[in-house]
């Protein structure tokens, strides 16, 4: 079946420990979008590419960046975690932008 | 902020009965969507009205849209245990930046 694959589904890192999270797509849409989202709250958007262009929120802080090798994959950097990046990290992908969004089921990740 | 707002925050309601939900948005729009999110999962996405459209069903749901009021509900009959979740609005704003921004969200319990 056609999805979006996170990986690793839970990820625990260490204050200041840089940490990379993963998102392949075998949907073959042109958008890719990264959200965090933290608990009860709604997903934020952080970053998304139209094919190769990359589009980053105003406000997304610059400990995090975004890489898209291919149409497949996407990666998250979070250079040096705080505290506060502890949250939920989905990846989405559409066809085209501003329509249907298919979701990953999300990466966990902790910082000690 | 462009993020929309949903009322309820949370509903519990009786296996069977139906289960309505409101959100409101602040801009002029494209289309708007319901997604719904289990605990500790990705979103899914339920359905999609366009901005012309006054009403749309799929299966059990019923999506309005009020963009005179800049307001949208849904409604699900004949409500099951399996329903419970989190459901958020999102809307694509109509001056073109190809994104969702989402509402805040109503997390809905269905008691057998």
């Amino acid at each position: 079946d056609a999805m979006v694959i996170q990986n690793p589904r839970y990820q625990v890192t260490q204050f200041g420990k840089p940490v990379t999270l993963s998102c392949s797509q075998t949907l073959n849409h042109n958008v890719m979008y990264w959200y965090q989202q933290k608990s009860s709250q709604a997903p934020k958007l952080l970053f998304h590419y139209y094919d190769k262009d990359f589009n980053n929120e105003a406000d997304t802080p610059d400990n995090f960046q975004s890489r898209r090798p291919n149409t497949s994959f996407c990666f998250l950097d979070i250079r040096s975690p705080g505290l506060g990046d502890a949250a939920m990290y989905l990846c989405a992908t559409s066809s085209l932008a501003g329509e249907e969004q298919f979701f990953g089921p999300g990466t966990r990740l902790t910082v000690l | 902020s462009q993020q929309g707002e949903e009322d309820p925050q949370a509903l519990s309601i009786q296996e069977g009965e139906n289960a309505t939900m409101n959100c409101s948005y602040k801009t002029s729009i494209n289309n708007l969507q319901w997604y719904r999110q289990n605990s500790g999962r990705g979103l899914v996405h339920l359905i999609l009205i366009r901005s012309n459209e006054r009403e749309k069903h799929s299966g059990r749901l019923r999506v309005t849209l009020d963009t005179s009021k800049k307001s949208s509900s849904l409604l699900i009959t004949a409500s099951r245990a399996a329903d419970t979740a989190s459901y958020f609005c999102a809307t694509e704003a109509n001056f073109g930046n190809e994104k969702l921004t989402f509402g805040t969200g109503t997390r809905l319990t269905i008691i057998p």
